[in-house]
């Protein structure tokens, strides 16, 4: 069965200072990987997605994944953060064609002023 | 365009009384689906639902639990007679048919004194 690894549970960073929150998930034929952003108090929020093409996914807010398979990885980066980034970041997986998504348990991005 | 809308956004029951949570997909979105997120763990998949139909409940607790989304009106996940062990926060989340993108509602976080 399809599993999702976070490493951090938290990630404490400067403001202005690069990011990256890492995700790992088993091996599977085909994958569809995504991030999504949790805000205090509120509901989830997608980030980006990688369904086939280019490695490297830009999405909203200046946050960017690249998807390596040889290391079943999905690491999602930021060159610069913001205070407005303080959230929760879940990375989920679905295999190719299934709709449950599997997720991480989570990292919270702490951005020191 | 309103989102995926649920209520209510906090619920409090005493143990065995009945928790019942609302959402309302996103519009013309006719495929549901519900998450289970507990405290400092990633969301896991519950129920995914048609109109009409239960496609999918292989997430659901074999008991107390039930999920449906008739023709008309909102999806509806009822808890029966709630333990401690209920509390938690409740996501919904919508897509229309063939799409990977679902979209989260804000989530019920459901408290049990």
């Amino acid at each position: 069965a399809q599993s999702v690894t976070q490493l951090d549970s938290q990630v404490p960073v400067f403001e202005e200072a690069p990011v990256e929150l890492r995700c790992n998930y088993s091996s599977s034929v085909s994958v569809y990987l995504f991030w999504y952003v949790q805000y205090p108090n509120q509901g989830l929020q997608l980030l980006l997605k990688y369904l086939s093409g280019s490695t490297l996914v830009k999405g909203i807010n200046g946050f960017e994944a690249e998807f390596n398979k040889s290391q079943t990885s999905f690491h999602l980066r930021k060159p610069s953060v913001h205070i407005s980034d303080t959230a929760e970041y879940f990375c989920a997986v679905s295999d190719g064609g299934n709709y449950q998504l599997i997720w991480g348990a989570g990292t919270k991005l702490i951005i020191k002023p | 365009n309103a989102g995926v809308m649920q209520n209510p956004r906090h619920l409090v029951r005493r143990r065995g009384q009945e928790a019942r949570l609302r959402c309302s997909p996103v519009k013309g979105h006719s495929h549901v689906y519900w998450y289970r997120q507990l405290p400092e763990e990633g969301l896991k998949f519950m129920v995914y639902l048609q109109k009409e139909n239960i496609i999918d409940e292989s997430g659901m607790p074999k008991e107390r639990f039930s999920a449906e989304f008739p023709k008309e009106g909102p999806s509806i996940l009822r808890i029966q007679q709630v333990v401690r062990g209920d509390s938690a926060a409740y996501f919904c989340a919508s897509s229309p048919p063939g799409d990977t993108e679902a979209f989260f509602g804000q989530g019920t976080r459901l408290t049990v004194v």
